[in-house]
């Protein structure tokens, strides 16, 4: 149980382009969901943190108007990378916040920006 | 006062060995404490959590040990096995669910 999805796994994108990644809570209902966006070999940073059906509380340093978070069910949680360039190239991954209060994380989406 | 400090950065064990993973805080807000495995390109999976009011859960061969007074917390993996190599993240959690997770430890479990 506590399953959580993200489409796409890798993305290739050119600088300017927008990309949007799903996150999924596929055998819980996830009223909070999380995103974290990982560096190689560094730990997981908090992005964003999005409540189904409410505007996401951005970490302070994130641009909210470059991340755009949208949780319009209490399965569905997207991010999308506006106008994205080679530095915002990383490891993001989402969770959602499951039975007891645990946070059940996805597999997480590469995103390459040429 | 938010950070976790977690140490050591990197561990080489040997298979059947004991792997030993330290995490301390200095928030008492913290109420909750995970530890996540995560392999590479793969999103962080929960080992085992413990909560402040027990000192010690033990989950097959995955052991957190936790120390409120000291506010430290550590993992103990044992018969370390190849297939526990991975980066181990140590974390605690917030009043509304936030995780502020330690700069993980890199193991690596000789065969």
């Amino acid at each position: 149980g506590a399953v959580v999805s993200q489409h796409p796994s890798w993305v290739i994108c050119k600088s300017g382009t927008s990309v949007k990644i799903e996150c999924r809570s596929l055998d819980f209902q996830a009223t909070t969901m999380f995103w974290y966006r990982q560096f190689p070999k560094q730990s997981l940073m908090l992005m964003a943190t999005s409540n189904e059906g409410s505007k996401a509380t951005y970490e302070q340093g994130v641009e909210k108007d470059k991340f755009l978070i949208n949780h319009a069910s209490l399965t569905l949680s997207t991010l999308t990378v506006t106008s994205a360039h080679p530095e915002d190239s990383s490891f993001y991954i989402c969770s959602g916040l499951g039975y007891l209060d645990t946070q059940y994380f996805g597999p997480g989406t590469r995103l390459t920006v040429l | 006062q938010q950070q976790v400090k977690q140490s050591p950065q990197s561990l080489i064990v040997q298979k059947g060995g004991i792997s030993i993973i330290n995490c301390a805080y200095e928030n008492t807000a913290f109420d909750y404490f995970p530890w996540y495995q995560q392999f590479p390109g793969k999103g962080p999976a929960l080992l085992i959590a413990i909560r402040p009011d027990v000192s010690e859960k033990k989950e097959g061969r995955f052991t957190i040990s936790f120390n409120k007074s000291a506010k430290q917390f550590s993992l103990h993996i044992m018969d370390s096995q190849p297939g526990d190599s991975a980066t181990y993240f140590c974390a605690a959690k917030l009043r509304g669910n936030k995780l502020v997770f330690g700069a993980g430890t890199i193991l690596r479990v000789k065969s």
